[in-house]
């Protein structure tokens, strides 16, 4: 099995500053997901990255796929507390299967 | 936006009791999918199913795992004889095209198992 390395696995800053978590492996995928999870909530597909090198924006939230396709960031620009939450990527394994890293904690102090 | 309803919202039950976790996919939806989180650990695949059979499982579905699909709407995950290690949040997921389509996940059952 794949497994997929978030990090950090915390993190904590003020609101306005810039962060990027990021999503490493050791394997190629044929592509990758970013979702967020609220507490009692399943995971919500917030992008999906396909090409070694991709860039996608949402708003302030930009994903990258690296060129290999073994890992992936998350930046957030100018964070806002409404952007707390649990980040999680997860890789594409197959047709069926979803490999999901640790997730990324982020708390956003207003 | 169509959503996958999961019931109960909670279970708890008793260590080798069964139970059925009830899942109402996406009604356009073809390919089901089960995932399971225990507390504080990753989301884990457990079982897709499409075309009315499992398509793959993970070594976590062993025997005492069962998925049906009853009716046109419901897709049902059965533990025959619980454990304490069962104990997580379950969430069902559906897609009309596999997992490189957007995958639409519900809000989960959380099973204790005391």
């Amino acid at each position: 099995t794949q497994l997929l390395e978030q990090s950090p696995q915390f993190l904590s800053i003020q609101e306005g500053e810039n962060l990027t978590v990021y999503c490493n492996s050791s394997s190629v995928f044929s592509s990758l997901q970013w979702y967020r999870q609220e507490p009692g909530e399943g995971p919500v597909l917030l992008v999906t990255v396909v090409t070694g090198g991709e860039v996608k924006k949402l708003k302030r939230l930009t994903f990258q796929f690296g060129d290999a396709r073994k890992d992936s960031s998350l930046h957030i620009t100018a964070a806002q507390p409404g952007d707390t939450g649990l980040y999680l990527c997860a890789g594409v394994q197959g047709a069926q299967k979803l490999v999901f890293g640790q997730g990324t904690r982020l708390t956003i102090n207003p | 936006e169509p959503e996958v309803t999961q019931t109960p919202s909670h279970q708890v039950t008793q260590m080798g009791q069964e139970v059925i976790l009830r899942c109402v996919p996406i009604s356009n939806h073809l390919y089901f999918y089960w995932y399971r989180q225990i507390l504080g650990q990753k989301v884990e695949f457990l079982v897709s199913f499409y075309n009315n059979e499992i398509s793959e499982k993970s070594e976590i579905f062993d025997d005492q795992f069962s998925v049906e699909r009853p009716d046109g709407s419901n897709f049902t995950l059965k533990i025959r004889s619980t454990k304490l290690e069962d104990s997580a949040m379950y969430f069902c997921a559906s897609n009309r095209q596999g997992t490189n389509e957007k995958l639409f996940f519900g809000s989960g059952t959380q099973l204790s198992v005391l």
